[in-house]
């Protein structure tokens, strides 16, 4: 069965260090995407990115950036000189379609890493 | 402005007394989803529909209805909720397909005494 872990459940950091949130998966599909969202204090949902399995190329997006790896099944999720606003838990997901790679596609999230930048 | 609204946002009720949460979309997209959010277990998928008239059982499904009879609207059917129901709940809805960026409703917390 497809999975994803996120081994880090709280993470706390000074502001303007650097983290890195870390997402490992488990899929036998070889056609699957990954996906990173927020959820801040407030309570919604907000799609950061998505990686599809045959796009390796890492991300860069202002403070946010993201490493995909295959090698080692993961899609680790760096935030640079980290900001009391990017408090927040973080999801990191995977649609597959599971053992056999045929059927419909699943969407998995991790159960998210909590993070505090504290001023 | 582009949203997915789901109502209420807000609801303590009791065991047994059914009720409706109800989702709406303004995007014309074609999937849209519901999951449950609870502490320690992140986010797990009750029910999807690929398109009008299309749904389909996610990870969660027991104890629980949905109907999709238009393509903005996406209900979840609690027919006799319990207490193992109280969670956080959101709607969601993507353009094509789940493998495109959902967009998200602002939550519906129950709680089922």
């Amino acid at each position: 069965a497809q999975k994803v872990t996120q081994a880090q459940t709280e993470i706390s950091v000074v502001e303007k260090e650097d983290v890195t949130l870390d997402c490992v998966y488990e899929t036998r599909d070889t056609t699957y995407y990954l996906f990173w969202y927020k959820q801040p204090p407030s309570g919604e949902l907000v799609f950061l990115i998505r990686r599809n399995s045959f796009d390796e190329q890492n991300e860069i997006s202002g403070r946010y950036s993201w490493n995909f790896q295959k090698s080692t099944s993961s899609f680790n999720f760096t935030i640079t000189a980290s900001q009391v606003v990017d408090s927040a838990v973080y999801f990191c997901a995977l649609l597959s379609r599971g053992e056999s790679g045929a059927g419909s596609y699943q969407l998995t999230f991790g159960k998210g890493t909590k993070l505090s930048v504290i001023p | 402005e582009a949203q997915v609204t789901q109502n209420p946002r807000y609801l303590i009720t009791v065991t047994g007394k059914k009720l409706t949460v109800t989702c709406s979309q303004n995007m014309n997209h074609e999937y849209m989803s519901w999951y449950r959010q609870d502490p320690g277990l992140g986010l797990r998928q009750i029910y999807y529909s690929m398109n009008v008239e299309v749904t389909d059982k996610g990870d969660v499904p027991e104890g629980y209805k949905v109907s999709r009879k238009e393509k903005r609207n996406f209900p979840l059917i609690l027919e006799s909720p319990s207490p193992n129901q109280t969670s956080l709940y959101f709607c969601a809805s993507s353009l094509s397909g789940v493998n495109q960026p959902q967009h998200f409703g602002d939550g519906t917390r129950l709680s089922i005494l």
